[in-house]
């Protein structure tokens, strides 16, 4: 399609298990960024892609959190040595510029459910 | 210390009435504003936006009012329709803090 997908829909571990989770962006979307959303919480920044480069990883939330981009197109986010704190859903967008531009918003996946157990 | 605030959790209006979400901002520095729409288990869907130098923009039932000296923005949609009924964001972004700060969300419900 051509929106933003993500996969898996829902994964669900054991703590201490390492995970991956993948976000293809929209086509051309230079940028890419990574949310976390708590239950009841609202949508919190993790790491943001200007191409392969991530010029902000101010939102990891620790060095349990890694993510890579590769041809300016698929991203993954790993969580190593997974905590039950770590349970939320997590999301991916896309924008065609920079972050923050006028006229540029940023387009979401349906997000990640992860649960740990 | 949120820089994006949603204060009022939920909202239920009558189909065919006026909803209206409200935001409230702390940095000054913000100069770009968007609503996105979230239903259940999908992701949040881009609504409108408004940039700092207008003070409203207007897209077909949904008009968004920035109001810069209060701090404040404010959606309307008008007639509100049960299709409307979904969890409303807002997001705000600029100067210093390129990221967008989302707010916690209000869950608006239209009435049949």
């Amino acid at each position: 399609g051509a929106g933003v997908s993500q996969s898996p829909s829902n994964k669900v571990t054991e703590k201490g298990k390492d995970v991956e989770l993948r976000c293809d962006p929209i086509s051309g979307h230079t940028a890419l960024y990574w949310y976390r959303q708590r239950l009841g919480q609202g949508l919190e920044f993790l790491i943001y892609f200007q191409g392969n480069s991530a010029p902000d990883k101010s939102g990891l939330p620790s060095d349990r959190f890694s993510a890579e981009r590769t041809g300016e197109s698929v991203s993954t986010l790993t969580i190593q040595r997974t905590q039950q704190e770590d349970s939320a859903v997590y999301l991916c967008a896309s924008s065609l510029g920079g972050r923050g531009r006028p006229g540029q918003p940023q387009h979401f996946g349906d997000g990640t459910r992860l649960s740990i157990l | 210390d949120q820089q994006v605030k949603q204060n009022s959790p939920s909202l239920s209006v009558q189909e065919g009435r006026i909803s209206i979400l409200n935001c409230d901002y702390t940095n000054s520095m913000f100069d770009y504003f968007l609503w996105y729409k979230k239903y259940p288990a999908e992701g949040p869907t881009f609504l409108i936006s408004i940039s700092s130098i207008k003070d409203k923009n207007e897209d077909g039932r949904f008009t968004v009012f920035l109001n810069k000296s209060a701090k404040h923005l404010s959606l309307h949609i008008v007639p509100s329709q049960p299709g409307d009924s979904a969890v409303y964001f807002c997001a705000a972004s600029g100067g210093s803090q390129g990221n967008l700060i989302f707010g916690k969300g209000t869950k608006l419900s239209v009435k049949p």
